[in-house]
């Protein structure tokens, strides 16, 4: 069963205004963890936020911010004043601690383009 | 944040023959992780490398098609055996801080291409 969805295959946003991700989840132990990952051209996988279920607050890193709505069991990611930069894949990834090996489950990502 | 390099960074490899790509960490790590992201698609992981042991492979993967070793707790290996085209992927390593694992960081990504 799918873990992880993403329901946004591709999308445009113009410099300097704010995105939204889409990221829901699927897991029946109460604790785990939620990241968003940027996955620009050069392949490389680059950490941008992480929230705990056990966090009270959403978590925010710079311009990045997680809307956590647990009950919904949904993590967006916003990206405020998109940059030329921020064009890139984005995966959201999920962590169950319940057979303690830490795995990272995958949604098949988004891709953004900022157009200036 | 950890600081992880993987080698070769790409690679473009003959049909048969096997590849091994190097992961290596700048300081000690509880657990590290081997992805694969085929063309256009999503990470997958491949197996769990366990530091003194035998690795744990996820389903769909073996020990005889990707053999995985790991000395210590800042190295290891991902051997790609008996490539064909359809190995062709980029190949991530992962390291997770503690086993409370607050955060994953993943390596530049190895780019393997087969002919």
């Amino acid at each position: 069963a799918q873990k992880i969805t993403q329901t946004q295959p591709g999308m445009f946003v113009q410099e300097k205004e704010a995105v939204t991700l889409d990221c829901t989840y699927d897991t029946s132990d109460p604790s785990y963890g939620l990241f968003w990952y940027k996955q620009p051209s050069s392949g490389e996988m680059i950490f941008l936020i992480y929230q705990g279920s056990y966090d009270q607050q959403n978590a925010t890193e710079g311009r990045y911010s997680l809307n956590f709505q647990k009950a919904r069991k949904s993590a967006n990611l916003v990206i405020s004043a998109s940059q030329l930069g921020d064009s890139a894949m984005y995966f959201c990834a999920m962590r169950e601690p319940r057979s303690n090996d830490y795995k990272l489950s995958f949604g098949a990502g988004t891709t953004v383009t900022v157009r200036a | 944040s950890a600081v992880i390099s993987q080698k070769p960074s790409r690679d473009i490899c003959q049909r048969g023959t096997s590849l091994t790509i190097q992961c290596q960490v700048d300081s000690q790590v509880t657990m590290m992780f081997w992805y694969r992201q085929q063309p256009g698609q999503s990470l997958t992981l491949i197996a769990t490398a366990n530091q003194g042991s035998e690795a744990t492979y996820e389903s769909g993967f073996v020990i005889d098609k990707f053999p995985i070793s790991r000395p210590n707790l800042t190295f290891s290996t991902l051997t790609v055996s008996n490539m064909s085209p359809e190995d062709s992927s980029i190949y991530l390593c992962s390291v997770g801080r503690t086993l409370q694992g607050d955060t994953q960081y993943f390596g530049p990504g190895t780019r393997l291409t087969v002919l």
